[in-house]
């Protein structure tokens, strides 16, 4: 079975810190991955892909994931988060432009 | 270009009632995708409309949930009856030959 795993159902990180939120996959063969947030009272929006192509993907907002195929991670980082990042993250993932299956979502929380 | 749009945004509903939800995709998206989170879970999904056609709907609960795209445009979700359960946020998506693009959510609660 495909699948997207996030360890950690809320993270709590300074701002101006590094923030990294995780994610495991366990797809067979090439996986399609995504990062989507979901801001209060908003919708889901798309962050980031990994089809094929450079391990490190750059995003919106300022976000990265990185694609690691012996860890299958991939997890999503940012340099120095804000105040304004807190929301819900989701990493995804889809066997091709098709179904996409979400993992649990982890809460982000910037701290002032 | 406008994103995926869903109608309503909340609706509240009393157990046994009948609500319809309502999706438009992106114009040209052949296809159409429905996703529920009920609270504090993951997002699951429901169901893959190619144009008109179902192409998968192993994820519809049971049914009570009735899902219809006429004419391959917007679609809708109706749930008869609802039930406590059925309470979350419904997300309808869109996609062409590239990523999802999901709309705002339908909350729907059901007391």
């Amino acid at each position: 079975a495909q699948s997207v795993a996030q360890p950690e159902d809320q993270v709590n990180v300074a701002e101006g810190n590094p923030l990294t939120v995780k994610c495991t996959y366990s797809v067979s063969g090439n996986p399609y991955l995504f990062w989507y947030v979901q801001y209060p009272n908003r919708g889901l929006q798309f962050l980031l892909k990994y089809i094929t192509g450079d391990n490190l993907v750059k995003g919106s907002y300022g976000f990265e994931a990185e694609f690691n195929k012996s860890q299958t991670s991939f997890h999503l980082k940012k340099p120095s988060a804000l105040v304004s990042d807190s929301a819900l993250y989701f990493c995804a993932e889809s066997g091709g432009y098709q179904k996409v299956t979400f993992g649990t979502g982890t809460k982000l929380q910037v701290i002032p | 270009e406008a994103g995926v749009t869903q109608f309503p945004s909340h609706s509240v509903i009393e157990k046994g009632q009948t609500v319809t939800l309502r999706c438009d995709p992106i114009s040209g998206h052949d296809n159409l995708y429905w996703y529920r989170r009920v609270m504090g879970k993951e997002i699951k999904f429901l169901l893959h409309f190619v144009k008109e056609s179902k192409q998968d709907e192993s994820g519809m609960p049971n049914n009570r949930f009735l899902a219809e795209r006429t004419g391959g445009t917007y679609s809708t979700l109706k749930v008869q009856p609802a039930e406590l359960e059925d309470s979350g946020v419904y997300f309808c998506a869109s996609s062409g030959v590239t990523e999802a693009f999901f709309g705002q959510g339908t909350r729907l609660t059901v007391v």
